[in-house]
């Protein structure tokens, strides 16, 4: 059982590249969600998904897609990379909002 | 509106003397509201969390908090820090509320200082 997992650990973009950060749970859990976090910020939620197929927009969801083909994986994607989108990303994963979240170990991405 | 504050962005104690995080939070409805841990370098662990059954919750490694709805707060205590307690701790809240969705709201967190 390894939980929730994220891919890559760290990863260097340059302005204007694509990438994808993958998170995998094998709780088979239906709630899946992305944050980002920056100092001083706590975590901020970027997109969710309450179920294979259903996705929806968090507080901060520009320059971000999201899918949910399969329960177990979540990816995001950066469309085109920004130096305001160096930061660490962490996926969740949960029943529900209102259970346990349980977060993954994190990518930390620096676009130059 | 969804919100929380933690009032503390950074906290110092000494090993064995209490610890004192405060949240407070607005909701429309009667929330869900958590103590996540972070460690450094580390993803985010559930502390304890609060769902409208006893307002004096109890958490792992000696944590606890109490839940005020008066007084909209949430806060987390420890009677004796540990050098291993020093983390930055997320107060979280969930509300049933539909201008919120499914959504959690995360506060600014508090960074937790050990000194021996």
């Amino acid at each position: 059982n390894a939980g929730v997992t994220q891919t890559p650990k760290f990863q260097v973009l340059k302005t204007g590249q694509s990438m994808t950060l993958q998170c995998a749970q094998d709780m088979n859990h239906e709630y899946m969600s992305w944050y980002r976090q920056d100092p001083g910020m706590g975590l901020r939620l970027i997109h969710y998904s309450v179920g294979a197929g259903i996705t929806d927009q968090g507080e901060v969801p520009n320059g971000y897609n999201v899918s949910r083909s399969t329960t177990e994986d979540f990816p995001l994607r950066l469309l085109s990379a920004a130096p305001s989108q160096t930061s660490v990303y962490f996926c969740a994963s949960s029943q529900s909002p209102q259970e346990t979240q349980y977060f993954g170990p994190g990518t930390r991405l620096l676009v130059l | 509106a969804q919100s929380v504050t933690q009032l503390d962005s950074h906290v110092s104690v000494s090993e064995g003397t209490p610890v004192l995080l405060r949240c407070n939070y607005s909701s429309s409805y009667s929330p869900s509201l958590f103590w996540y841990v972070q460690h450094p370098n580390k993803g985010l662990q559930l502390l304890l969390k609060y769902t409208s059954a006893a307002t004096l919750v109890k958490g792992i490694n000696g944590f606890e908090a109490e839940f005020k709805k008066s007084e909209t707060s949430f806060h987390l205590t420890k009677p004796s820090a540990h050098m291993s307690d020093a983390a930055e701790y997320f107060c979280v809240v969930w509300g049933m509320i539909k201008a919120a969705g499914n959504k959690l709201t995360f506060g600014g967190g508090t960074r937790v200082l050990v000194k021996p």
